[in-house]
């Protein structure tokens, strides 16, 4: 079955680089979209961006000059940098298959990462 | 972009059947199909639980339905348990390419 499993570092000092990786397992990275969604604690859900299987990318205008979201087929992984941190940056942050028109129908299991010095 | 409107809160008695309103503009909602409704329990990831609109994925209860007028699109639960009380959240594709989501509303079910 289609799982996704988010790694990382869980604590990021202010004015940092955050960086997190994605695996996938279960199915081909080919013919879907994959995203990076957050979720600061006690409220919404945040779409950052997502990659294509050909590699191309678009994110949230509001954190586009921060974001790239790259995509490493070979290891079956994409991953996540958000760079010049602040505390508002400080959520749960999820992968999931799905962007663009395609839904967010598989989730890893969501990695808190906290911003502070 | 700007999220999309959802209310903060609904709730409803056992056997009742609520509504989840998603209002968005001709940008988003208003223009294309490709709506989605994900539940959220505390502490858990969210589940896809209608998808264009008005598509269930396999699994998931034909309680829930989904639909939309102009520039709304609308989450149904029927036959209300007390395991539907989670978070849901609306989601959709925008002409810019990109995704948005709702601000997300807490069921009740009382």
């Amino acid at each position: 079955q289609v799982q996704l499993q988010e790694s990382g570092p869980g604590l990021v000092k202010p004015s940092e680089t955050l960086s997190l990786t994605c695996t996938v397992s279960g199915v081909s990275m080919s013919s879907y979209y994959w995203s990076w969604i957050r979720q600061p604690p006690g409220k919404g859900l945040e779409w950052i961006g997502y990659i294509s299987y050909s590699g191309s990318t678009n994110y949230n205008p509001s954190l586009k000059s921060r974001v790239t979201i790259s995509l490493d087929t070979s290891n079956n992984q994409f991953s996540l940098k958000l760079s010049s941190v602040t505390a508002a940056d400080t959520a749960v942050y999820y992968c999931s298959r799905g962007g663009r028109k395609q839904n967010f129908d598989y989730w890893g299991q969501g990695t808190l990462v906290t911003v502070s010095s | 972009q700007s999220a999309l409107t959802q209310p903060a809160s609904v709730s409803g008695s056992p056997g009742q059947s609520i509504t989840i309103s998603c209002t968005g503009t001709s940008s988003d909602v208003g223009t294309y199909d490709y709506v989605s409704w994900y539940q959220q329990h505390p502490g858990k990831a969210p589940k896809l639980m209608i998808y264009d609109v008005s598509n269930r994925p396999s699994g998931v209860s034909n309680r829930f339905s989904g639909s939309k007028s102009g520039n709304t699109a609308s989450l149904t639960i029927s036959g209300l348990q007390a395991e539907d009380e989670a978070d849901y959240y609306c989601s959709s594709y925008t002409s810019s390419s990109t995704r948005v989501f709702g601000g997300g509303t807490k069921l009740t079910v009382l």
